[in-house]
Order: C-alpha cells, then structure tokens, then sequence
C-alpha cells in the first residue's frame, strides 16, 4: 500500500531563506506527483505537477524535483516571504495497488518570520 | 473563472439527517473525486469518479454515497450521519486521469455532527 510521508511536519524560517521541503513514497510505480499549498480554512491549490517520467518542474521561485527509484520529492522555495506561509502537501498518484487514487502526506506547516 | 464549487461552506448537523452537499465544476473534468481532511490523519479520498456514471470507492467510503448523473455534478450524500463524519471535506476534478493533469481543489465544506 502506498505511503507517503513529509518531513519535517512544522518549518519556521526568517524571510529571505532558501528553504527545502521533503516528501517520501513507498512505492515507485507512480503516475504523477504534486505539490499543494493549503492556507487555513481553504482548499488546496496544486503548485507543481511531476509527470513520472520528468525530474523536475519549476513555477518562479518554487522548483519541484523528482527521484522516483529513490521514492522521493523535494520542493524548493527560493528567496521565501512571509506570504508563503502555508501547509505544503505532496501527493502521487498510483502505485501497483492504488490505481488512481491520490495519496497525500500530512503536509509540512511553514512559517515564513518578516 | 474555472472553478469547482462546494455548498454549503459550513454545516452543523444532527446524528441521522440525511445531508447533502454539493460540488459542481465548470471546466469539463472528467474525473473527479471527495476528500476528507481530519487533523493526523491528513486527506484521504471517500469517492471517485472517472465519468458520467462511472464511480468507484476510495480509502475511507464507509457511510457515504455518491452520484455521477451529469458530468458538472458530484454530490456527496450522507444517509445517516454520525458524529465521526465530523470532518472538513473537500471536492476535487481534472480533466482525465493521466498523468498530466492537476487537480482542481472547491474551498471545502465544514460538517459538524451532534
């Protein structure tokens, strides 16, 4: 069964920083990998979409990589501000047993201090 | 504007009374689908839908019922709710279920129990 996993769970850094987010999977045979920001009390909004057979996308400051033989997903935030705070989630979709179910992390909580 | 639509934003409920709740999307999507969101479990999906008439369980579909009548509508029936359906819910569609599509997040619905 596909898990995925986000570390770390709560991230607080002064504005300006670069900053790195981590997400895991257990299983490889992914169709697609995003990244959503949630701010409180809203939906979800999709940042970045990998497709399996990329690396790495890129939308401004935010870059996305992908290693899917390693099981694993880092978004870059370059130059961050105080309106970046935000709960990032990962989520892939597929895995040999999960079709096209959407499976999520439990989010990274970022804090972003002016 | 492209949009997924959910209503109501909030609900406060009784055990027992069926409720439903809405999601309508104006882009052409083809899939679509319903999540949960509770806090330490993160999100997980209760139903999907490839297309009109076609749906199929997710992770967590225990006390929940779904309808794919038109393609714009995915309404999310609770016969009887219980008090562990108190959750933020949330509708989502793409355009299709390769690997190229994001996904497509409503603002979310907040379902209280008593």
């Amino acid at each position: 069964k596909q898990e995925v996993t986000q570390i770390p769970a709560a991230l607080s850094v002064p504005e300006g920083e670069n900053l790195v987010l981590n997400c895991s999977f257990t299983d490889s045979a992914i169709y697609n990998l995003q990244w959503f920001r949630q701010d409180p009390g809203k939906g979800l909004t999709s940042l970045l979409l990998i497709q399996s057979s990329q690396r790495e996308q890129t939308s401004g400051r935010l870059n996305a990589s992908l290693d899917k033989s390693s099981g694993r997903s880092t978004l870059y935030i370059a130059a961050s501000q105080p309106g970046d705070s935000a709960t990032y989630l990962c989520a892939v979709k597929g895995g040999l047993d999960s079709s096209y179910k959407l499976i999520f992390g439990s989010g990274t909580r970022l804090l972003v201090r002016p | 504007e492209a949009q997924v639509t959910q209503n109501p934003r909030y609900l406060i409920t009784v055990t027992g009374k069926k409720l439903t709740v809405t999601c309508s999307q104006n882009m052409n999507h083809e899939y679509m689908s319903w999540y949960r969101q509770d806090p330490g479990l993160g999100l997980r999906q209760i139903y999907y839908s490839m297309n009109v008439e076609v749906t199929d369980k997710g992770d967590v579909p225990e006390g929940y019922k779904v309808s794919r009548k038109e393609k714009r509508n995915f309404p999310l029936i609770l016969e009887s709710p219980s008090p562990n359906q108190t959750s933020l819910y949330f509708c989502a569609s793409s355009l299709g279920t390769g690997g190229r599509e994001k996904l497509f997040f409503g603002s979310g619905t907040q379902l209280s129990v008593l």
